[in-house]
């Protein structure tokens, strides 16, 4: 269990266009799902908290027109890059979270596939 | 609110040890910890909840110090496949939805 997908993997735009990134939730209906960039050898920089239903809320410095989030469902959240340029060129990897835990409960946060950007 | 992870990478030869450690300057709900090989996403390991938790993945276990706000990640015997690079993740008490905060990685080469 736990499956999360990402679609597509790997997307080559031009500069100018904009890009849809899809992240599903496989075998479980995620509480809320997270959206994170990452260069090369550096760490995820979390972009943006996403819940069904709610406008998403960003982290310090993400620009929202940017970076639109959409979160149809509980398996399905959408990121848009508008208006791609070569500075969005990134790893887009989205994740999914549960609870669990009963008691004392947490959130489990599992990850997607990753999305490979280059704008050229 | 980043987590200081250390070190920042670690060569060890196949059966050896190593520990990875990741601290924060504040109060922690969790502590998870993630691998991630290159070119792939991150692959869950565990999650350390606050009082002293400990845990195991196969060979790979993880302590909480919840006084010292801080996590070690243990590699016993490592295996080839251990190679990668391991995140924590932290999860502060006042913050809601499961949001986690990333240490800087350390990069775990594994050699025959």
């Amino acid at each position: 269990g736990a499956v999360v997908s990402q679609h597509p993997s790997r997307v080559i735009c031009k500069s100018g266009t904009s890009v849809k990134i899809e992240c599903r939730s496989l075998d479980f209906q995620a509480t809320t799902m997270f959206w994170y960039r990452q260069f090369p050898k550096k760490s995820l920089m979390l972009m943006a908290t996403s819940n069904e239903g709610s406008k998403a809320t960003y982290e310090q410095g993400v620009e929202k027109d940017k970076f639109l989030i959409n979160h149809a469902s509980l398996t399905l959240s959408t990121l848009t890059v508008t208006s791609a340029h070569p500075e969005d060129s990134s790893f887009y990897i989205c994740s999914a979270s549960r609870l669990a835990g009963g008691l004392s409960s947490y959130n489990e946060q599992f990850f997607g596939p990753g999305t490979r950007l280059t704008v050229l | 609110q980043q987590p200081v992870q250390s070190p920042q990478a670690v060569i060890l030869r196949e059966g050896e040890d190593a520990v990875i450690n990741c601290s924060s300057s504040k109060a922690l709900y969790s502590v998870h910890w993630y691998r991630q090989k290159h070119g792939e996403a991150p692959v869950f390991l565990m999650i350390l909840l606050k009082g002293g938790e400990q845990k195991g993945h196969e060979k790979i276990s993880a302590s909480f110090n919840e006084k010292k706000q801080q996590s070690s990640l243990y590699l016993t015997a490592s295996q080839l496949s251990y190679s990668g690079t391991y995140f924590c993740g932290t999860e502060m008490t006042t913050d809601s939805w499961g949001k986690l905060q990333f240490g800087a990685g350390t990069q775990v080469v594994v050699t025959p």
